[in-house]
């Protein structure tokens, strides 16, 4: 079974700081790697979808790396701003259609 | 576009009582998801359906039934509610492929 794991649990920050969230993963075979926001209450928001065969994405302030080789991902978010507060989840897709979620990192940015 | 919806948003059961979570998506997305998502666990996939009329289990299915009543419609059914099943029901839906999950705005469910 594939493990995923986010770490930290919880990241508090400055405005303006640039910060990285992690995500490991314990079984290189992916089919794909999902990085999503959830607010308090709210449903998941797709961030940005990194494919096997790829290294990173980007998309505005975000950028969303992938080593399969040593089981991890990064999302990296630029110039954090208070808006940027929530929790952060990835979620590793093993197949089409099987899906594992980290328990997510829980961001802060103080104004 | 509405996306992906979910009916009801809050729920309340006695243990034994049997109730039908809805998800509708309008993006003519071939495959569904149903997930639960419990404090310091994460998200797991409950069942899915890769294209209409067909549905598989996922990570954790005892207790659960779907029913894929057409491409937009993915319902899921309690029969008999248990107090470990009080969670956050998120439905989500994809095209095909490798492409990007989207996900409901969730269903919070409590059994007494």
């Amino acid at each position: 079974k594939q493990e995923v794991t986010q770490i930290p649990a919880a990241l508090s920050v400055p405005e303006g700081e640039n910060l990285v969230l992690n995500c490991s993963f314990t079984d290189s075979a992916i089919y794909n790697l999902q990085w999503f926001r959830q607010d308090p209450g709210k449903g998941l928001t797709s961030l940005l979808l990194i494919q096997s065969s790829q290294r990173e994405q980007t998309s505005g302030r975000l950028n969303a790396s992938l080593d399969k080789s040593s089981g991890r991902s990064t999302l990296y978010i630029a110039a954090s701003q208070p808006g940027d507060s929530a929790t952060y989840l990835c979620a590793v897709g093993l197949t089409g259609n099987q899906f594992y979620f980290g328990t997510g990192t829980s961001l802060t940015v103080i104004p | 576009n509405a996306g992906v919806t979910q009916t009801p948003k809050f729920q309340v059961l006695k243990t034994g009582q049997s109730m039908t979570l809805q998800c509708a998506q309008d993006m003519n997305h071939n495959s569904m998801y149903w997930y639960r998502q419990d404090p310091g666990m994460g998200l797991r996939l409950i069942y899915y359906s890769a294209s209409e009329g067909t549905t598989d289990k996922g990570e954790v299915p005892n207790g659960y039934n779907v029913s894929r009543l057409n491409k937009r419609e993915f319902s899921l059914r309690l029969e008999s509610a248990a107090p470990s099943q009080t969670s956050v029901y998120f439905c989500a839906s994809r095209l095909s492929g490798a492409n990007e999950q989207f996900f409901g705005p969730g269903t919070r469910l409590t059994v007494l």
